[in-house]
This record gives structure tokens, C-alpha cells and sequence, in this order.
């Protein structure tokens, strides 16, 4: 079955560039969003389509796709981003995974 | 605004059935655009995909959780629901009804409920 991977964590400095990876097979030839958590909240879709932003997501949010990896940026992070982030991809078996969390921690 | 809000037993006895109903408010329910899906989420852990239902009634459901799972719409009461039987303690998590955008392999929850806690214990 396909599987996603990500980091347990990431930590970065303030005004930093966070850079979250996504991996899975051939995931480049599938499109990925993500989303960000924060404690006790509802997940929020912050990039579909490997790179596009919903209304309302800063423009520090940023997406990319290639070979097995997708990556999440977020340049200048702020204290704001800390938080779960999740990865996710369509499955050949006709449903969607979910990666198992990457929690960003801003130093 | 889409609203989307869960409810139902927060407490579920073993091998029983979980039942949780889905109300949209704000947008079209019946639109062909969108589908309409169950997400859950167990304490401390990730996010699992339950399954997705569109307007025409067809379902598709993890693989993992199908011989479980039936969801159902009501387009009248613009409501959906899901249920899940022969339920055990590691069904226990926070679950989240999603408005979902999907074509092909894109397929996104860009609308997402508060979320409803349901433990599984006797």
C-alpha cells in the first residue's frame, strides 16, 4: 500500500525558512496538499495542487513536488507557525493517506 | 461561510456501532462539485481517512475501514452521516467531518468541522 513519511519534528528560528518534506513513491506524479494543526483546533488547508494557496493562507506558505518528495516551506516563520503539519496524497487504491505529522517547533 | 458541524453519542460501548451525522450549512450541499467525508484523528496521534460520499449517494471508503463503514446522505435535512460498527477501543478518536474537493488523484478537505470526541469503552 502506498505510504507517506515525514519527520517527527523540525525546529527553526524565527525569521527562518521551515522546509517540511513529504516522501512516498513516485509522489511527484500524484498531487499533494498539506495542512497545518494547531493544539486542540481543526486541521486548515494551507497548499493543494503541490502548490497553490487557499484564501487567506500567507504568502510565507509555499509548495513543492518533485520525484518522491514533496516540501512544505514556510519562510520567515513566525512564532504563528507552530504547530502539526500533514501531508496528503491519493492512494492507487482509490483513496486518499495521510502522512504521519511533522511538528514544527519555532525556537 | 461553509459551517460544518458533527454530532452524536460521544461514548460508544464495545463491539456496538458508532453513528455520527454531519450538518452543512452556508453552501449548496447538493452541488456535483464537492464530495463529503469522515476524517478521524485518535488522542495524541495522525490524521485517518475514514471515507467520502458525493451527492449521488456512490461512497468510497478506506480500504482498511470498509467492511465497517457505511456513510449516507440526506440532501433534504442537508445532512450526512457515518457509521461505524463493531467498534473497539482503537476507534476512539476526535472525528471531523470534511468538505472535499476531489478530480482524480487531486483531492483536497478544504472545509473541516470542529470536531466530536467519541470514546469506545463500557
Amino acid at each position: 500500500s502506498f505510504e507517506l513519511t515525514q519527520p517527527p519534528s523540525v525546529s527553526v528560528s524565527p525569521g527562518q525558512t521551515a522546509n517540511i518534506p513529504c516522501s512516498g513513491d513516485k509522489l511527484g506524479d500524484k498531487y499533494a496538499c498539506w495542512y497545518q494543526q494547531k493544539p486542540g483546533q481543526s486541521p486548515v488547508l494551507v497548499i493543494y495542487q503541490d502548490t497553490k494557496r487557499p484564501s487567506g493562507i500567507p504568502e510565507r506558505f509555499s509548495g513543492s513536488n518533485s520525484g518522491n518528495t514533496a516540501t512544505l516551506t514556510i519562510n520567515g516563520t513566525q512564532a504563528v507557525d507552530e504547530a502539526d503539519y500533514y501531508c496528503q496524497a491519493w492512494d492507487n487504491s482509490n483513496f486518499y493517506v495521510f502522512g504521519p505529522g511533522t511538528k514544527v517547533t519555532v525556537l | 461561510q461553509l459551517q460544518l458541524q458533527e454530532s452524536g453519542p460521544g461514548l460508544v460501548k464495545p463491539s456496538g456501532t458508532l453513528s455520527l451525522t454531519c450538518t452543512v450549512s452556508g453552501d449548496s450541499f447538493s452541488s456535483s462539485t464537492y464530495f463529503w467525508g469522515w476524517i478521524r484523528q485518535p488522542p495524541g496521534k495522525g490524521l485517518e481517512s475514514i471515507g467520502s460520499v458525493y451527492y449521488s449517494g456512490r461512497t468510497y471508503y478506506n480500504p482498511s475501514l470498509k467492511s465497517r463503514v457505511i456513510m449516507s446522505m440526506d440532501t433534504s435535512k442537508n445532512q450526512f452521516s457515518l457509521r461505524l460498527s463493531s467498534v473497539t477501543a482503537a476507534d476512539t478518536a476526535v472525528y471531523y467531518c470534511t468538505r472535499q474537493y476531489c478530480s482524480g488523484d487531486d483531492c483536497y478537505n478544504d472545509y473541516w468541522g470542529q470536531g466530536t470526541l467519541v470514546t469506545v469503552s463500557s
